[in-house]
């Protein structure tokens, strides 16, 4: 069984550009969401998608945006990069129904921004 | 002021010594406490899961929760070079996926051969 993956694992762009970062969840998983991890610090909530709407979001300006496709994989989109953007982006799924709020992390796309 | 603190370390410690690691919070909503390990360039790993105070379990790993401090522990017997890594504290109010998960900053840790 195939956990979290993300593509792309490492990415350099430079400032202004547009982003694009692929998340497709652990099997059975319905439910993405992506944070920023920054050097040094822990993950930061960005948003979440169930049913390819967008169900919650933090403190994250609209330059960033999602999508959930039928098959629940996942893109978030970053536009007009700042070099403040630069982080590991993490993807997390979780597992419906169970009453836990345990999610599966998948390895990160690691934004470089110059 | 941040809703999670967690010491950063580095903390380093024998192979064999009892590990310690602890947050605290300030938001009193929340219920469900977690602890996450990461290694370099990998995602977090889910360790423990507990819901509101007491203490957990599982194997070498004793998750801790004091709600009237608004202070959580992770413990770790007979420490092994393997658990080199960060671990990340983590809770939230609810029990479903539609809950937000906050996070501390990390310590990290080191295990001495």
């Amino acid at each position: 069984d195939a956990g979290v993956t993300q593509s792309p694992t490492h990415l350099i762009k430079t400032r202004g550009q547009q982003v694009t970062l692929r998340c497709s969840p652990k099997s059975g998983h319905d439910t993405v969401s992506w944070y920023q991890q920054a050097l040094g610090q822990g993950p930061q909530f960005i948003f979440q998608y169930y049913e390819e709407e967008e169900r919650q979001r933090g403190n994250f300006p609209d330059r960033f945006s999602g999508h959930q496709f039928p098959n629940y994989s996942s893109e978030l989109n970053v536009n007009a990069l700042l070099l403040g953007d630069s982080a590991l982006y993490l993807c997390a799924s979780s597992l419906p129904g169970t009453g836990k709020n345990e999610q599966y992390f998948g390895p990160g796309t690691r934004l470089t921004v110059t | 002021q941040k809703e999670v603190e967690q010491d950063p370390g580095p903390l380093s410690v024998p192979e064999g010594a009892i590990v310690s690691l602890n947050c605290t919070y300030s938001n009193s909503a929340f219920q469900y406490f977690m602890w996450y390990r990461q290694y370099s360039r990998k995602g977090p790993e889910l360790l423990m899961y507990t819901y509101s105070s007491g203490n957990k379990e599982d194997g070498r790993f004793t998750a801790q929760v004091d709600k009237s401090s608004k202070y959580i522990s992770l413990f770790i017997r007979d420490s092994q070079p393997s658990d080199s890594a960060t671990y990340l504290c983590a809770m939230s109010d609810g029990p479903s996926s539609a809950s937000k998960i906050i996070f501390g900053s990390g310590t990290r840790l080191s295990i001495r051969p």
